[in-house]
């Protein structure tokens, strides 16, 4: 069964840093693209980053520009989202996505909390 | 990037069709045939209903159909159902290699 799984939710006090992972299982992860989204409290969805198969080439929201990175670890089949210099309306549930221009695949997201 | 725009509700009766817009620029939807649309119940993940304009995912009933006209993408849901009931989000691939989503639509059966 193709299943992705993320972890490394919490709260987090406004500057500081989390690390998001990304399980995935079922697929050769290696061959995809991962996109990572995210969902504040009751809006709408947000597009953040996007990372090639191979990781060498990312892209970002303006929103998370240097303060959020993505990494994958292709012999791990896991996905990374360093978040730093967090900010309160950082706060939201975060998805991990397979796929590029579209994703049939979702986790079932992890929760962010950003607040003193 | 600014969101797509879409209408924050629409509303239908068992067994009408509704038909959702999604419209963008020529940066994004006008500019790619990678238009995507997700329907999400509450607490749950989205779930991909239409990708590349038009075409379905295995499973997706054949009630949800896609098409594009210039900047604007549509869904439209035909003879709608009680579970139909849910956020509806269109998405498109950009000419900066990002991705957008829209702004979201309440679909209520009545």
């Amino acid at each position: 069964e193709v299943q992705l799984l993320e972890s490394g939710g919490g709260l987090v006090q406004p500057g500081g840093s989390l690390r998001l992972s990304c399980a995935a299982s079922g697929f050769t992860f290696s061959s995809y693209a991962m996109t990572w989204v995210r969902q504040a409290p009751g809006k709408g969805l947000e597009w953040v980053s996007n990372l090639s198969g191979s990781g060498g080439s990312a892209y970002y929201a303006d929103s998370v520009k240097g303060r959020f990175t993505s990494s994958r670890d292709n012999s791990k089949n896991t996905l990374y989202l360093q978040m730093n210099s967090l900010r309160a309306d950082d706060t939201a549930v975060y998805y991990c996505a397979k796929g590029l221009y579209s994703s049939n695949v979702w986790g079932q997201g992890t929760l962010v909390t950003v607040s003193s | 990037q600014s969101a797509l725009t879409q209408p924050a509700s629409v509303s239908g009766s068992p067994g009408q069709s509704i038909t959702i817009s999604c419209t963008g620029t020529s940066s994004d939807v006008g500019g790619y045939n990678y238009v995507s649309w997700y329907q999400q119940h509450p607490g749950k993940a989205p779930k991909l209903m239409i990708y590349d304009v038009s075409n379905r995912p295995s499973g997706v009933s054949n009630r949800f159909s896609g098409s594009k006209s210039g900047n604007t993408a549509s869904l439209t849901i035909s003879g709608l159902q009680a579970e139909d009931e849910a956020d509806y989000y269109c998405s498109s691939y950009t000419s900066i290699s990002t991705l957008v989503f829209g702004t979201g639509t309440k679909v209520t059966v009545l």
